[in-house]
């Protein structure tokens, strides 16, 4: 059975930090893009970021450009999200996805983990 | 950046009942879009991809259709258990955008 276990949300101030992870099992993420799509509360979905199943090759919203890092370590089968200069606006559910092949190319969102919360506030 | 418009925003109808949500891309997509189902508190899970294409254990009630700019999802027989968010993403190019979902409820 696959399974995205996204962690490290927390409560954060504005201006401040955050990594989040994305523990993957039942599959090799290397054979996948990998993506992180957020859901401020209340409202629609939110493409953040995706990254190539070999990590050279990673796409961003244009509201977390320079502020966001994507990262994959397929050796421990796990994606990243790495947060700086967090504003309220970030905040948000966190949800880590996988695609449908290897390539930054495959963008179909093809599967989801269950989030989470990462709140900014001060 | 392409812009996905879905209507209506919320959607009442009865056990049984055919509905319908319509996705309007900004712009050409051409056949690259999906719909999504979201329960409440959960997260989104892809029912149909290639506008039309029925994801494995979707029930065959769902349906997808349309190209380019109009896409619509069908419920041919409403269920209970078909109370949830659809939205529509186009994924034709960076950066994937989202409709704005629309909350389907069962009277």
């Amino acid at each position: 059975e696959v399974q995205l276990v996204e962690s490290g949300g927390d409560l954060v101030p504005p201006g401040g930090s955050l990594r989040l992870s994305c523990a993957v099992s039942g599959l090799t993420i290397r054979n996948y893009a990998m993506i992180w799509v957020r859901q401020a509360p209340g409202k629609g979905l939110e493409w953040v970021s995706s990254i190539s199943g070999t990590g050279d090759r990673s796409e961003y919203v244009d509201s977390v450009k320079g502020r966001f890092t994507i990262s994959r370590e397929n050796s421990k089968n796990t994606l990243y999200l790495q947060m700086g200069r967090l504003r309220a606006e970030d905040t948000a559910i966190y949800y880590c996805a996988k695609s449908d092949c290897e390539s930054i190319d495959c963008k179909l969102i093809a599967f989801w983990g269950q989030g989470t919360l990462v709140t900014v506030s001060s | 950046d392409i812009q996905m418009t879905q209507s209506p925003s919320t959607l009442s109808a009865s056990i049984g009942d055919r509905v319908t949500i319509t996705c309007r891309a900004s712009q050409s997509v051409d056949k690259w879009l999906a719909w999504y189902q979201q329960r409440p508190g959960k997260a989104p899970k892809l029912l149909i991809q290639q506008a039309s294409i029925l994801e494995d254990g979707v029930p065959s009630r769902f349906s997808g259709s349309g190209s380019e700019t109009v896409f619509t999802l069908t419920v041919s027989s409403l269920q209970p258990d078909d109370a949830a968010t659809y939205h529509c993403q186009h994924y034709n190019g960076y950066p994937l955008t989202f409709g704005q979902g629309t909350r389907l409820e069962i009277k």
